[in-house]
């Protein structure tokens, strides 16, 4: 709900322009990183995902940019729509099989 | 197919009461996860469970157990409630990388 969204950064985009969502992580040891999408009331759903062995990964309107050296990860929007608005966090895990870890997450608002 | 399903959807505790949050997934996904969201920390992992029968402490496990009952169902109790643990509790169904979330449950300790 909206409460989830409090003390939040907010990123604030017009209507068709492109996003970018930032994201520090801080486990060198973190093999995946994964990017979920939030809307108010409901729970986390999947965007998208890459491995450390990549920097970069394309999926439908977003792009994942990964870089190692600086612990950083990005998400990007093409073409924003009313519908992305919502709270997106970045997660990271060892390997497949352990543990996800969310970080804090970006309130994405768009502007008509 | 319901996915993964959490009850209740809304509780009230007084501080010291007990309850059990429930969770059950129908994807046969062998790990099941269960988080708390609060305002400004975005979701922090409670317990977790790899597969069938065993599970592992996550970020902020105090105050929390867990039971898997079988490989459908993840339970997480709270023994004693305190007002730190008013959240929005997240159980999730994982297969690879991709969580499956249930509808959360809110909850508020008085």
């Amino acid at each position: 709900g909206e409460s989830v969204g409090l003390h939040l950064p907010t990123l604030s985009v017009q209507e068709g322009d492109n996003s970018i969502i930032n994201c520090a992580y801080s486990n060198s040891a973190s093999d995946y990183f994964i990017w979920y999408k939030q809307e108010s009331g409901k729970g986390p759903q999947f965007i998208i995902d890459i491995r450390s062995n990549m920097d970069k990964r394309q999926g439908q309107r977003v792009t994942v940019l990964l870089n190692k050296t600086v612990k950083h990860l990005s998400l990007q929007i093409a073409a924003t729509q009313p519908g992305d608005s919502a709270v997106y966090f970045c997660a990271e895990t060892a390997n497949r099989d352990d543990k996800i870890i969310f970080g804090k997450g970006t309130r994405l608002h768009i502007l008509p | 197919n319901a996915g993964v399903t959490q009850t209740p959807k809304f509780q009230v505790l007084k501080t010291g009461q007990s309850m059990t949050l429930q969770c059950a997934q129908d994807m046969n996904h062998n790990s099941m996860y269960w988080y708390r969201q609060d305002p400004g920390m975005g979701l922090r992992l409670i317990y977790y469970s790899a597969s069938e029968g065993t599970t592992d402490k996550g970020e902020v496990p105090n105050g929390y157990n867990v039971s898997r009952l079988n490989k459908r169902e993840f339970s997480l109790r709270l023994e004693s409630a305190a007002p730190s643990q008013t959240s929005v509790y997240f159980c999730a169904s994982i297969w690879g990388l991709e969580a499956f979330f249930g509808q959360g449950t809110r909850l508020t300790v008085v």
